[in-house]
């Protein structure tokens, strides 16, 4: 199965900052079938991205992801209060579905 | 809106059977997309159990094939998780989601909160 290792685990940051968050898959990732979620505490996770770029319905453009290959990219332009969470990458180019250990974006 | 909502036993003594169940509002699940149950261990990552097709069908993780069933209740609108023969290893934040398939993985565009469920006698 695909493993996914993402960096840094907590990325400490100011609101207005922009966040830089980093996904490595062990193998290509197929048609670059990867996904981002957010997950606050006591909240449903919501997901951000699918396709490695397109945003999902709702979802602030400032929220943007890149990537193809083995390595991808989730990056919010400026932080916003409510931004502050774990993030995860997901791939869906192989079964199983495998996610990455997550981001927690702190506030500084 | 879709909305999911996991229900179950906080605690399950080891040996015995997990069994949750989610119930889904704002959408059929008959209607079409995936089915889905999501678990994160205290301290690990999150893990993919296995989905269940609108049609009956149903595509599980190989590493809990043996003790995983998940089922339909279309009259509810809910679908349920059975995992059988429980250890401290199962000990988990279960989720439930909706499901999207390409090549035969997943991504889940809706997800409820999650329950967690505690294995211990």
């Amino acid at each position: 199965e695909i493993v996914l290792t993402q960096s840094p685990g907590t990325l400490s940051l100011s609101p207005g900052e922009r966040a830089t968050l980093s996904c490595r898959a062990s193998q290509r990732v197929s048609s670059s079938y990867l996904a981002w979620y957010q997950r606050k505490p006591g909240q449903a996770p919501r997901l951000l991205i699918y396709g490695a770029s397109s945003r999902a319905t709702g979802i602030p453009d400032r929220f943007s992801g890149s990537g193809s290959g083995t390595d991808f990219t989730l990056t919010i332009s400026r932080l916003e209060p409510e931004d502050f969470a774990v993030y995860y990458c997901q791939q869906y180019g192989s079964s199983p579905a495998t996610f990455g250990q997550g981001t927690k974006v702190e506030i500084k | 809106q879709v909305q999911l909502q996991e229900s179950g036993p906080g605690l399950v003594k080891p040996s015995e059977t997990l069994s949750l169940t989610c119930a889904v509002s704002g959408y059929s699940i008959t209607s079409g997309y995936y089915w889905v149950w999501i678990r994160q261990p205290p301290g690990k990552g999150l893990e993919w159990i296995g989905s269940l097709y609108y049609s009956g069908s149903t595509y599980y993780n190989s590493s809990l094939k043996s003790r995983v069933t998940i089922s339909a209740y279309t009259s509810k609108n809910q679908f349920s998780l059975k995992v059988s023969s429980v250890t401290a290893a199962d000990t988990a934040m279960y989720y439930c989601a909706r499901g999207q398939s390409h090549a035969g993985s997943f991504f889940f565009d809706y997800w409820g909160q999650g329950t967690l469920v505690t294995v211990s006698s």
